[in-house]
């Protein structure tokens, strides 16, 4: 079936420019998270969704970054005034509700000039 | 939180030998230790996983030995295959009220034919 799916798969901004990134997970899952990966570095958590609870902001870096599901599904991560040490990439998973396990999307590769 | 060490950050070996990943938790009351791949241009993929009530998990050629009260967990790859070079993630689950998990900073393998 489909996988978690994820545009732009390359992004690249000017400094100042703000920026959306979509993640469609899996039907079915109710959870989604996102993580932010550097260069050879490890996967940052950024947030978490479950259903309708308020979500997990505790990872974002800052109040440029904020998150949005709606629906229950599509979720949108928007970064304003982005900066060069947001280049990353940014990695979208979903699970279900009770599972451990998350489905990794493919990324997007976020530069910023 | 959780807080997840894991070494080494790189790892070379010939086609055919054995490759070991080892990771280091905090919380003595994580129960759920998953391993991840991820290939180039991909996002991470599980592989395996331990649960805190089972010592050892074998699947085919990959095997997870887990030290409750060392508090640390390894990746075991025998017979390795060139398709097996990739970067590896170790995670811990955190007791952050939901599924949540902390991933460690990512083993580059690199298989030598």
């Amino acid at each position: 079936g489909a996988g978690v799916s994820q545009s732009p798969s390359n992004k690249v901004t000017e400094k100042g420019k703000d920026v959306e990134l979509r993640c469609d997970p899996i039907s079915g899952h109710t959870a989604l998270y996102w993580y932010r990966q550097s260069l050879g570095q490890g996967l940052e958590f950024l947030i978490y969704f479950q259903g309708n609870s308020a979500p997990d902001k505790s990872g974002l870096p800052s109040d440029r970054f904020s998150a949005e599901r709606t629906g229950g599904s599509v979720s949108t991560l928007t970064i304003q005034r982005t900066q060069q040490e947001d280049s990353a990439v940014y990695l979208c998973a979903s699970s279900f509700a009770d599972s451990y396990e998350q489905y990794f999307g493919p990324g997007t590769r976020l530069t910023v000039t | 939180g959780e807080n997840v060490e894991q070494h080494p950050s790189t790892l070379s070996v010939q086609e055919g030998d054995s490759a070991v990943i080892k990771c280091t938790y905090s919380d003595s009351a994580s129960n759920y230790f998953p391993w991840y791949k991820q290939e180039l241009g991909k996002g991470p993929q599980l592989i395996i996983d331990i649960r805190s009530n089972v010592g050892e998990k074998k699947d085919q050629r990959i095997a997870v030995t887990l030290n409750k009260t060392a508090k640390h967990f390894s990746l075991h790859i025998t017979e390795t295959q060139p398709e097996d070079s990739a970067v590896y993630f170790c995670a811990a689950s955190d007791s952050g009220g939901y599924q949540k998990v902390t991933f460690g900073t990512g083993t580059k393998l690199q298989v030598i034919p």
